[in-house]
């Protein structure tokens, strides 16, 4: 049981490359998340899937596309890097609606510079 | 909207000594409140949780208690260990007014225990 994968650990971009973040769970969980780590904010949600077959927007959509693939798997891609999207990415998961609150469980993130 | 604030820190203690970091929520129902710690090089993993008021979370040492009259979830710990460095995060979540597992999360504290 390796709970949530995220590929790469590293990546190193330049300004208007592209790149997809993959990650994936093998517990069952509904709902997946990816988020961006910055310095003194905390973490903010990028995208997330509810459940398999649907995605929306969270705090900071912009610049950020998300496909989940099957209810394993939910990608994360950059279509034109910028430096402002420097940061470590992380994906989660969780089983929504099971009880009356919910523990996400994180990758070990992405760590994405953007020159 | 809902929002959390934490101490940022640095925090410096030595080995053995007492810990206490600060969080305070603002939120219009009823969240679930969190302890979350990322340790060097990892993701966020659950430290402790608590659902409603005056209940108190606890694992590996550490306490928090879901005070409502003053919206707090302060962590502490008796005795820390130089294991413990790590950055801690306060997070909050309401299902009741989302479909999903809305986590805010606050800045984080990054706390180095020295020996």
């Amino acid at each position: 049981n390796a709970g949530v994968t995220q590929t790469p650990k590293f990546q190193v971009l330049k300004t208007g490359q592209s790149m997809t973040l993959q990650c994936a769970q093998d517990m069952n969980h509904n709902s997946m998340y990816w988020y961006r780590q910055d310095p003194g904010m905390g973490l903010r949600l990028i995208y997330y899937s509810a459940s398999e077959g649907t995605t929306d927007k969270g705090e900071v959509p912009n610049g950020y596309n998300v496909s989940r693939l099957n209810k394993r798997e939910f990608s994360l891609r950059l279509e034109s890097a910028a430096p402002s999207q420097t940061s470590v990415y992380f994906c989660a998961s969780s089983d929504y609606g099971t009880v009356s609150y919910n523990e996400q469980f994180f990758g070990p993130g992405t760590r994405l510079t953007v020159l | 909207g809902n929002s959390v604030t934490q101490m940022e820190g640095p925090v410096t203690l030595s080995e053995e000594a007492f810990l206490t970091i600060n969080c305070t929520y603002t939120a219009t129902g009823y969240p679930s409140l969190f302890w979350y710690v990322q340790y060097p090089g990892e993701g966020l993993q659950l430290l402790l949780k608590a659902t409603k008021a005056d209940d108190k979370g606890s694992n590996k040492g550490f306490e928090a208690t879901y005070r409502k009259e003053t919206t707090s979830f302060h962590l502490e710990k008796g005795s820390v260990q130089v294991s413990d460095s790590a950055v801690y995060f306060c997070a909050l979540s309401d299902q009741r007014k989302t479909s999903y597992d809305k986590v805010i999360f606050g800045p984080g504290t990054s706390l180095s225990v020295i020996p």
